[in-house]
């Protein structure tokens, strides 16, 4: 088993939409979750960082981590064209100082 | 936010050649850089974690004498790919640890470099 799974899609939603991205994880010693966006042919961009559990809202997005059933999520409401990319969970045990852990990505597709 | 930036954004070599990939962190200073590899369709793969002024940590299967990584300043690491061939034609990208809030603790990536070894 890996230690994040991620369902790579594709993702495909009308302009609107709430999209919900998920991971799940195996290990139990993970506290920092972050979830970034990637654009093709560009590095990653850091959108949402939670530690331990809980909700986190900024904006469009809204992160969720549940430790007990080891399970994030990332939801985006009102969904735009420009939301279009590869979405990536990463989570650590420690402090960002040590390697982040990610999950291959999912690729969401918005359409007007 | 912090800005990382990398330089080339994308490089054509023959087989056989060196490569330089220059990683800077722009507003912030970087005591922990990383550098990873991004194969089409896959997700990142760490290849080494570099500290400032000491030699950098190697994942498992990544030849440090091939991929060399020098942290020599706290806004700049560089990773040479030596003797490149075909199969080391890839996405490169490195981010830098971020402690300052509203991050928190976490890594900020540069936009990568394309590298591709004829």
């Amino acid at each position: 088993q890996k230690e994040v799974e991620q369902d790579p899609g594709p993702l495909s939603v009308p302009e609107g939409a709430i999209v919900s991205l998920n991971c799940t994880y195996s290990n139990s010693a993970f506290q920092y979750f972050m979830w970034y966006r990637q654009y093709s042919r560009k590095g990653p961009e850091l959108l949402m960082y939670t530690y331990s559990s809980g909700n986190k809202e900024d904006g469009r997005f809204t992160a969720q981590v549940d430790k007990s059933s080891k399970y994030i999520s990332l939801f985006i409401r009102d969904s735009q064209p420009s939301d279009s990319a590869t979405y990536l969970c990463a989570m650590s045990a420690q402090q960002a100082g040590t390697a982040l852990i990610f999950g291959k990505g999912t690729t969401l597709s918005v359409s007007s | 936010g912090a800005v990382v930036s990398q330089h080339p954004s994308w490089v054509i070599c023959k087989s056989g050649t060196s490569v330089k990939i220059e990683c800077r962190s722009l507003d912030f200073q970087a005591t922990t850089m990383f550098w990873y590899r991004q194969f089409p369709k896959q997700s990142l793969m760490l290849m080494a974690t570099s500290n400032e002024g000491s030699k950098a940590t190697y994942e498992q299967g990544v030849e440090k004498d091939k991929f060399l990584i020098n942290h020599a300043s706290l806004t700049l690491s560089t990773l040479t790919v030596t003797s490149a061939h075909p199969e080391d034609s890839s996405f490169y990208i490195c981010s830098a640890r971020v402690l300052d809030p509203p991050a928190g603790d976490t890594q900020y990536f540069g936009p990568g470099t394309r590298l591709t070894v004829l």
